[in-house]
């Protein structure tokens, strides 16, 4: 099993551009999350997904969004990125409790 | 205030000593999660618990509930031990799929 992947990394965007984050996992968990982690900061969730065609907003959702056609697939849309999306993002999934988590994608916005 | 503090927000030891993390929050809670962030940037659960005491190799994690409060103990820590440790809860009221994260504890253990 390869668990939660992400891509891509590393991205750095200008101001008003749009990007997808995108996470994978196959373990057929029917939760997923998308966190964003700023330095000195707790995880902050943005959305997160109950099963395919279900989402819902987390704590900071605003600037962003997300689908879930598949059970495997969450992206993150951001849509006209602004400075203050310069942060690492994470994206989590989980059958019962215990989240497993992607490897981060590293986000400038300059 | 934060609803999940930890304590202390740096920790620096010598290898080989015992470490104790501290978790204190102010909610009620189902569940608590202890995880692990390495210097890549990679976040690995260690965790949950609700009630006791859980062991797994060098560390050991408990919750006492009624104090509103859980420690991570490392045994014979080792360098390789050198992360950022973080507490998470979860709700006993609501969607309790979601956590409320503290802000980590960095343990940097020398040789």
């Amino acid at each position: 099993n390869a668990g939660v992947t992400q891509t891509p990394k590393f991205r750095i965007l200008k101001i008003g551009q749009s990007m997808t984050l995108q996470c994978t996992q196959d373990m057929n968990h029917n939760y997923m999350y998308w966190y964003r982690q700023d330095p000195g900061m707790g995880l902050k969730l943005i959305y997160y997904s109950v099963g395919a065609g279900i989402t819902d907003k987390g704590e900071v959702p605003n600037g962003y969004n997300v689908s879930r056609s598949t059970t495997e697939d969450f992206p993150l849309r951001l849509e006209l990125a602004a400075p203050s999306q310069t942060s690492v993002y994470f994206c989590a999934s989980s059958a019962s409790y215990e989240q497993y988590f992607g490897p981060g994608t590293r986000l400038t916005v300059t | 205030k934060n609803e999940v503090e930890q304590s202390p927000q740096n920790l620096t030891a010598q290898e080989g000593e015992f470490i104790t993390i501290n978790c204190s929050y102010s909610v009620g809670i189902s569940a608590l999660h202890w995880l692990q962030q390495h210097p890549g940037g990679g976040i690995v659960s260690l965790f949950m618990l609700s009630s006791g005491k859980k062991k797994h190799g060098r560390l050991i994690a408990t919750i006492n509930i009624q104090e509103k409060h859980s420690s991570l103990h490392i045994t014979a820590s080792h360098p390789r031990d050198s992360a950022v440790y973080i507490c998470a809860v979860r709700l006993n009221a609501g969607n309790n799929r979601k956590l409320i994260w503290g802000l980590g504890t960095s343990l940097a253990v020398n040789p």
